[in-house]
């Protein structure tokens, strides 16, 4: 697609619920981020693909917090018994390239993900 | 332990006067250096980076100036205009994390506002 989706854009669960957020990246982009932005906070790592490998996992918060991305296309975030604290905007981000660097990235427009 | 600072949560300018940004960072690891501009509920947009070996990168109304002795770098928007008000994140990469990866480290953002 033209830029990167991500769906839902707005997600309410209670505490101790499943959720799944989905990214579609730009096509033909091997590189893929998750971020989370918390109120007031700048958008913080959460993991990193290249390709269909988590080539570093190291800013999930915990074990409750699982991504794939089988296809080397479209990622999930897996968030398991949520927590009042899992609220924040879930931000994906995509590049063509493997180190950051000069160029950036491109994020979608997230997922607020509000628990009650 | 925040490593990439923005001091200021909010900035007023008039517009067609200079609107300055300041970034604060710790890590003498980063190697580049960039900006992203942000408007509510959409994710952040890349607007300019700059590689630790420069002092300076313009594009447009865009300026970004490196102090790497002070570790200190700063956004010019000039002149200002109603359309730049957004919350600006500074952001930095080349931290090594555990697979070699380059996210990005943000800063909390500042929020600009173009006076009429």
């Amino acid at each position: 697609g033209a830029g990167v989706s991500q769906t839902p854009s707005n997600k309410v669960t209670e505490k101790g619920k499943y959720v799944e957020l989905r990214c579609d990246p730009i096509s033909g982009h091997t590189a893929l981020y998750w971020y989370r932005q918390s109120l007031g906070q700048g958008p913080e790592f959460l993991i990193y693909f290249q390709g269909t490998g988590a080539a570093d996992d190291s800013g999930l918060p915990n074990d409750r917090f699982f991504a794939v991305r089988p296809e080397g296309s479209v990622s999930t975030l897996k968030i398991q018994r949520t927590e009042r604290g899992d609220s924040a905007v879930y931000l994906c981000a995509s590049s063509l390239f493997t180190r950051t660097g000069m160029h950036g990235y491109t994020f979608g427009s997230g997922t607020r993900l509000t628990v009650v | 332990d925040q490593q990439v600072k923005q001091n200021s949560p909010s900035l007023s300018v008039q517009e067609g006067r200079i609107s300055i940004l300041n970034c604060d960072y710790t890590n003498s690891m980063f190697d580049y250096f960039l900006w992203y501009k942000k408007y509510p509920a959409e994710g952040p947009t890349f607007l300019i980076s700059i590689s630790s070996i420069k002092d300076k990168n313009e594009d447009g109304r865009f300026t970004v100036f490196l102090n790497k002795s002070a570790k200190h770098l700063s956004l010019h928007i000039v002149p200002s205009q109603p359309g730049d008000s957004a919350v600006y994140f500074c952001a930095a990469s080349g931290e090594k994390r555990g697979g070699g990866a380059d996210g990005l480290t943000f800063g909390k953002g500042t929020h600009l506002i173009i006076q009429p």
